[in-house]
């Protein structure tokens, strides 16, 4: 079946501009997360939803960055004013639930480069 | 806070070999934990997921061990490929989830 889908793959934007993601996740996984890699950061979590709720926002780095998630299906990350330091690759990922109890299937990623 | 450590960061071996990887964490308070491997340019694929109270988890060549109690897990690869030549991630997941990464190690197999 289909895998988690992502898009744009690649984005490039001026510093400044506001920048939205998107993750499309496995049908009928009801738990969602955003994770960054950054160069010699390694990997790092974001945001989670299970459903439409947001229960685990501590990972956003700052007030500029915001998600959402409709109909318990797609996810968008805004990140708004871009700065240089949002440069990275996100990547979303989802489960059939959340408690640690299933896997984490990933999606390929969207580069994003801040000029 | 949960810290994740890889050892070693980069590991080349010939073809054949059996391997070891390591992976330590400072919180044994977790639910889970998955291994996954990263192609250059990729997203991540996962190998092996062990609950907390699992020991270890095998898929084909691949053993995953874990113990919870001293902050240990070991992904065990036998008779390594050269397209097993990638970065390994290991990940101890929280209560809702959500995945703490390593820096991962680098693993080439050589012809």
């Amino acid at each position: 079946g289909a895998g988690v889908s992502q898009s744009p793959s690649n984005k490039v934007t001026e510093k400044g501009k506001d920048v939205e993601l998107r993750c499309d996740p496995i049908s009928g996984h009801t738990a969602l997360y955003w994770y960054r890699q950054s160069l010699g950061q390694g990997l790092e979590f974001l945001i989670y939803f299970q459903g439409n709720s947001a229960p685990d926002k501590s990972g956003l780095p700052s007030d500029r960055f915001s998600a959402e998630r409709t109909g318990g299906s797609v996810s968008t990350l805004t990140i708004q004013r871009t700065q240089q330091e949002d440069s990275a690759v996100y990547l979303c990922a989802s489960s059939l639930g959340d408690g640690g109890l299933y896997e984490q299937y990933f999606g390929p990623g969207t580069r994003l480069t801040v000029t | 806070k949960q810290e994740v450590t890889q050892i070693p960061a980069a590991l080349s071996v010939p073809e054949g070999e059996n391997l070891v990887l390591n992976c330590s964490f400072t919180d044994s308070a977790i639910y889970n934990l998955q291994w996954f491997r990263q192609d250059p340019g990729k997203g991540l694929t996962s190998l092996l997921l062990i609950q907390s109270s699992q020991r270890e988890q095998t898929s084909g060549r691949l053993n995953a061990s874990l113990d919870k109690s001293s902050g240990r897990s070991t992904l065990y690869i036998a008779a390594s490929q050269p397209g097993d030549s990638a970065t390994y991630l290991c990940a101890p997941g929280g209560s809702q989830g959500n995945l703490i990464f390593g820096k991962g190690t680098k693993l080439s197999v050589k012809p």
